[in-house]
């Protein structure tokens, strides 16, 4: 079984809007993060937010917002205000505590596409 | 505002030939991570370094792939011989430490193999 799975290929949205873009995951460990990226046209993975199993409140990081559903194991990136710029494509990963590696487990990710 | 550097950002060569790919991580950041992203992927992790030492190594192929990290600053991923299958972007990662949340990336080799 796949332990991240985002089932948006692709997604539009008008500038200026917001847009949600789905994760779920699976896991049995009790501690673990999850985390978002974003990656450009020109390659480089750039951290967005970060959320921790045992986090109380949503994570927020400006225009980015974390929907975390513990119970339904899910992690849906919101992203407020769309600009031009977010244009990209975004990865949702995991790591999990087990072992000492804590190496991330990435889903295949979502391309936005932000429309003027 | 440090960064993660990787050369060569782009490379090209044949089938069977050897290739190598250097990263040179955040300064003071002892775990390092090389990753593949092979197109319409994401990436998937082939080696992990704390300090010197191989911590993770699980999904290296290593009947061609080698890693090392002599001193436990910068990185060398080679590959030999060079397949079809190897065309991918490799990634390379760093992190304080490995417990530490966030892990920085740098801009990436695109490997091509013809």
């Amino acid at each position: 079984a796949q332990k991240i799975t985002q089932t948006q290929p692709g997604m539009f949205v008008q500038e200026k809007e917001a847009v949600t873009l789905d994760c779920t995951y699976d896991t049995s460990d009790p501690s673990y993060g999850l985390f978002w990226y974003k990656q450009p046209s020109s390659g480089e993975m750039i951290f967005l937010i970060y959320q921790g199993s045992y986090d109380q409140q949503n994570a927020t990081e400006g225009r980015y917002s974390l929907n975390f559903q513990k119970a339904r194991k899910s992690a849906n990136l919101v992203i407020s205000a769309s600009q031009l710029g977010d244009s990209a494509m975004y990865f949702c990963a995991m790591r999990e505590s087990g072992g000492s590696n804590y190496k991330l487990t990435f889903g295949k990710g979502t391309l936005l596409t932000v429309n003027p | 505002e440090a960064e993660v550097a990787q050369s060569p950002r782009y490379k090209i060569t044949e089938k069977s030939q050897a290739v190598a790919f250097w990263c040179d991580p955040i300064s003071g950041h002892a775990t390092l991570y090389w990753y593949r992203q092979i197109l319409g992927q994401g990436p998937e992790l082939l080696v992990q370094f704390q300090d010197e030492s191989v911590v993770d190594d699980s999904q290296l192929p290593k009947d061609r792939f080698s890693a090392e990290r002599l001193k436990g600053v910068d990185s060398t991923l080679k590959i030999q011989p060079a397949e079809l299958g190897d065309s991918a972007m490799y990634l390379c990662a760093s992190s304080l430490d490995s417990a530490y949340n966030e892990q920085f990336f740098g801009p990436g080799t695109r490997l091509t193999v013809l």
